[in-house]
């Protein structure tokens, strides 16, 4: 079965850096997976497509402090040079044929 | 640039029919994206609804696929989603997508629309 791990939360300094994970389930370490970004009382924004060779597609706009890497079957978000507006959740998202998953979000707290 | 707009009741009776739709600007439906249903329940993540080709060709979540159909309509550039039988669960933001990932595009979002299911 196609699944998504996220952990909860995490937190990091304003200006530091931080590093989100999500984690396939067994058997679908090759898949790519994109970030998206949900700010409080907005919608969600497309950060990247995130392939598992650790090459990664940015969507429009997005700013270069926003960055993926990938090892086995993790795939990773840093966020660098955190700002105020970086406080938000943020979802993995992967498809197989014919199904879409969504992980269950990192809330990122700036301190 | 694209721009995806969701509509509908945002009232919906139990046991009836959630019936959205959502019109696209600045690009065309019958291209070799994805257009995708997506929903988010009051306080929780994001979970999918499902998604259809312009062909005609669809994909639907597993838990929810007894309930729903999504479907293109070229003429007036826009797709839609009927969920039908609804119950309170069904309360959430739904939000319409276009999705390239398969090709490194962009995913695209539209800003969601609130639908309560109560009587």
């Amino acid at each position: 079965q196609l699944v998504l791990t996220q952990s909860p939360s995490a937190s990091a300094s304003l200006g530091a850096s931080v590093k989100l994970t999500c984690t396939l389930s067994s058997g679908h370490s090759s898949y790519a997976i994109a970030w998206h970004q949900q700010q409080p009382e907005k919608g969600p924004r497309y950060l990247m497509k995130l392939n598992s060779d650790g090459s990664h597609t940015k969507g429009d706009g997005i700013p270069d402090r926003f960055s993926g890497s990938s090892s086995g079957a993790e795939r990773y978000l840093t966020i660098s040079s955190l700002q105020s507006e970086d406080e938000a959740d943020y979802y993995c998202q992967t498809w197989g044929t014919g199904i879409h998953v969504f992980g269950t979000g990192t809330k990122v707290t700036v301190l | 640039q694209v721009q995806l707009q969701e509509s509908g009741p945002g009232l919906v009776k139990p046991s009836e029919t959630l019936s959205l739709t959502c019109a696209v600007s600045g690009g065309s439906i019958s291209s070799s994206y994805w257009w995708s249903w997506v929903r988010q329940s009051p306080g929780k993540g994001l979970e999918w609804i499902g998604e259809s080709y312009h062909s005609g060709s669809t994909n639907y979540n597993p838990s929810l696929k007894s309930r729903v159909t999504i479907s293109v309509d070229k003429s007036k550039n826009q797709f839609s989603l009927k969920l039908n039988s609804v119950t309170a669960a069904d309360t959430a933001i739904y939000y319409c997508a276009r999705n390239g990932l398969r090709y490194n595009w962009n995913y695209d979002w539209g800003q969601g629309t609130l639908v309560t299911v109560s009587s």
